[in-house]
């Protein structure tokens, strides 16, 4: 059953401490990419990744790092120098390029305590 | 001025009707457009693509683009309850090697039984 994965489904981070967001897909897809959905702002693309070991800054990239070691995953981490990060997180994935159609994963809820 | 402006919502309808919803934007340099539907704490899923201006209908779903006038919309037909939820526009344009998508910030739409 092909698709893609987040785990996990909600993350709770305390104050400084880097915590990371898992994504993986088995659709064969090149590209991936993170987008956090705050309410009444749409999505915003934070790093996407178009072929393995290299990846790009998005709209804001500031407070979070990415790592693509394999095709099939891309984990987010959100570090203490987020003062903001509680959002809605969104992993997504396409064929080759954001030219093509971009699939979702069914998101990480993240929670400051 | 923003890249892609959304309705801001939200919307309720009672069953039945025709739903229209619209996004318009500044950049001619758009290239393809998409409407994603969104439920309540779950990942967008994609409902209509396009590349050019026209029509293009699927079941109950019309996605129309004007790229002279600078809009999309997307019309429903026979709403029904299930179609609550937030509904997203999408525009790409590709740039050298890189492309990426513009999301607007979504209305979200209620239809009443």
């Amino acid at each position: 059953d092909g698709g893609i994965t987040q785990s996990p489904k909600y993350l709770f981070r305390k104050e400084g401490q880097n915590v990371t967001l898992s994504c993986e897909q088995n659709l064969n897809h090149d590209a991936m990419y993170w987008y956090r959905q705050d309410p009444g702002q749409g999505l915003r693309l934070i790093y996407y990744s178009q072929i393995v070991n290299d990846f790009q800054k998005g709209d804001i990239a500031e407070g979070y790092s990415v790592s693509r070691e394999k095709k099939e995953s891309f984990p987010l981490t959100v570090t203490s120098a987020q003062k903001n990060p509680t959002a809605f997180y969104l992993c997504a994935s396409s064929f080759r390029t954001a030219q093509e159609t971009q699939y979702f994963g069914p998101g990480t809820r993240l929670l400051v305590l | 001025q923003k890249e892609v402006e959304q309705d801001p919502g939200p919307l309720s309808v009672p069953e039945g009707a025709i739903v229209s919803l619209n996004c318009t934007y500044s950049n001619s340099a758009f290239q393809y457009f998409m409407w994603y539907r969104q439920y309540s704490r779950k990942g967008p899923e994609l409902l209509m693509y396009t590349y050019s201006s026209g029509n293009k209908e699927d079941g109950r779903f019309t996605a129309q683009v004007d790229k002279s006038s600078k809009y999309i919309s997307l019309f429903i037909r026979v709403s029904q309850p299930s179609d609550s939820a937030t509904y997203l526009c999408a525009m790409g344009r590709v740039t050298g090697a890189n492309s990426k998508l513009t999301f607007g910030k979504g209305i979200t739409l209620s239809v009443r039984p």
